[in-house]
């Protein structure tokens, strides 16, 4: 099956704590994203990859960072300097010259 | 910089009843807007994305219209049911931002059966 999985679904740490979050596609994308979702509003943009050892920061890059060692994989880490890190967190990827983007479930992380 | 704005933020109409959904944006400039659907809990699905060219794009039930010179977009969702039940979200990509995606907080519409 052709897709994007992120992992796991539900993630609980304690604040203080670095967490990394999983997205893997097999979908053979170029770009890759990573977006957080407040309860209630839109998604805003983290950061995001437009091919293998680059990345670029999105709109609420601070307290976050981010790896492309390889096509298929872009984890996402929260670090204890976000202020707020309880969110869903939602991944995209979208093939080279085409527009749409194609998302994953998303991973709850919960940071009490 | 890109705002892009939905409202109402929720919505509630009888099953059969037409839907209408909102979506305005401030720059013009776009490459696209895209249409996606989210179920609670879960990732977005797209439903349309209509080109800077494009009036409008449709699929089955959906029909979704670009206006650029008066930043609006439209997305009709035709003899709605219970299954439509979800929240709608557009996102705007600008030209000058890489195409990077604005999105709007979202509609959640209830269908009534």
């Amino acid at each position: 099956d052709g897709g994007i999985t992120q992992s796991p679904k539900y993630l609980f740490r304690k604040e203080g704590q670095n967490v990394t979050l999983s997205c893997e596609q097999n979908l053979n994308h170029d770009a890759m994203y990573w977006y957080r979702q407040d309860p209630g509003q839109g998604l805003r943009l983290i950061y995001y990859s437009q091919i293998v050892n680059d990345f670029q920061k999105g709109d609420i890059a601070e307290g976050y960072s981010v790896s492309r060692e390889k096509k298929e994989s872009f984890p996402l880490t929260v670090t204890s300097a976000q202020k707020n890190p309880t969110a869903f967190y939602l991944c995209a990827s979208k093939p080279s010259g085409l527009y749409e983007q194609y998302f994953g479930p998303g991973t709850r992380l919960t940071v009490t | 910089k890109q705002e892009v704005t939905q409202i109402p933020a929720a919505l509630s109409v009888p099953e059969g009843e037409n839907l209408v959904l909102n979506c305005s944006f401030t720059d013009s400039a776009i490459y696209n807007l895209q249409w996606f659907r989210q179920d609670p809990g879960k990732g977005l699905t797209s439903l349309l994305l209509i080109q800077s060219s494009q009036r409008e794009q449709t699929s089955g039930r959906l029909n979704a219209s670009l206006d650029k010179s008066s930043g609006r977009s439209t997305l009709y969702i035709a003899a709605s049911q219970p299954g439509d039940s979800a929240t709608y979200l557009c996102a705007a990509s600008l030209k000058a931002a890489g195409n990077k995606l604005t999105f709007g907080g979202g509609t959640r519409v209830l269908v009534k059966p």
